[in-house]
């Protein structure tokens, strides 16, 4: 199995709602990114976790808060976001020791 | 400051011919370097690796370059199809974090 799920595809929320985005791999991957990714820009980096550890946290507002419950799933909480979140939120996993990244469809968050 | 450019934000060929995609980084010093298609609404898909000890990689109808000293890498495909439309990325692993930046990308049209 190589593939990286991803759930809900769509999530439309308002900016005082709670949500979760999930994430899940069956690869073994040791290493879990959260990306966000604007319209016609390059995915950005939000967060990695190492052997279910946060080992990257670019400067993210505490409004999202990452999970990594196991090795194999991932989640991306949401509470009080705002307009500008609206955005493809993207998972991907690697082993470590390498860098090559297996993302998963994403989720289109729209935040009204 | 590290910086990735592509240095088409679009590209558009005609059907056969061969498309030529350029990635150039500065302040970088990277062991290897990743290419990844992307089609609108979807994940990254990993493409290729190259190392900085091999100066060409190919599989199938691609092939991609890499030049240390220039700082380069160049992406071609062979032949182009219409179903090869898409997104091209680049990818470096900053090493001191271990996390994946990418370039701003080259969207690739061909027509048929």
């Amino acid at each position: 199995d190589t593939e990286v799920t991803q759930t809900p595809k769509h999530l439309v929320m308002g900016m005082t709602n709670k949500k979760s985005l999930k994430c899940e791999q069956h690869m073994g991957h040791r290493a879990m990114y959260w990306y966000k990714q604007k319209a016609k820009k390059p995915p950005e980096l939000m967060f990695v976790y190492s052997y279910e550890k946060l080992s990257i946290n670019e400067s993210v507002p505490s409004r999202f808060s990452p999970e990594c419950p196991n090795s194999s799933l991932l989640n991306l909480h949401l509470h009080a976001l705002q307009p500008e979140d609206s955005a493809l939120y993207l998972c991907a996993s690697s082993q470590l020791g390498t860098d090559t990244q297996y993302f998963g469809p994403g989720t289109r968050l729209t935040v009204l | 400051s590290q910086k990735i450019e592509q240095n088409s934000e679009a590209l558009n060929i005609q059907e056969g011919k061969t498309a030529t995609l350029t990635c150039n980084y500065t302040n970088y010093s990277p062991a290897y370097l990743q290419w990844y298609r992307q089609d609108p609404g979807r994940g990254p898909v990993f493409l290729l690796l190259i190392r900085e000890n091999e100066k060409e990689k190919r599989k199938e109808r691609l092939k991609v370059t890499f030049d240390t000293t220039l700082k380069q890498s160049l992406f071609h495909i062979t032949a182009s199809q219409p179903a090869d439309s898409a997104t091209y990325l680049c990818a470096l692993v900053d090493t001191g974090r271990r996390a994946l930046t990418f370039g701003s990308g080259t969207r690739l049209q061909v027509q048929p």
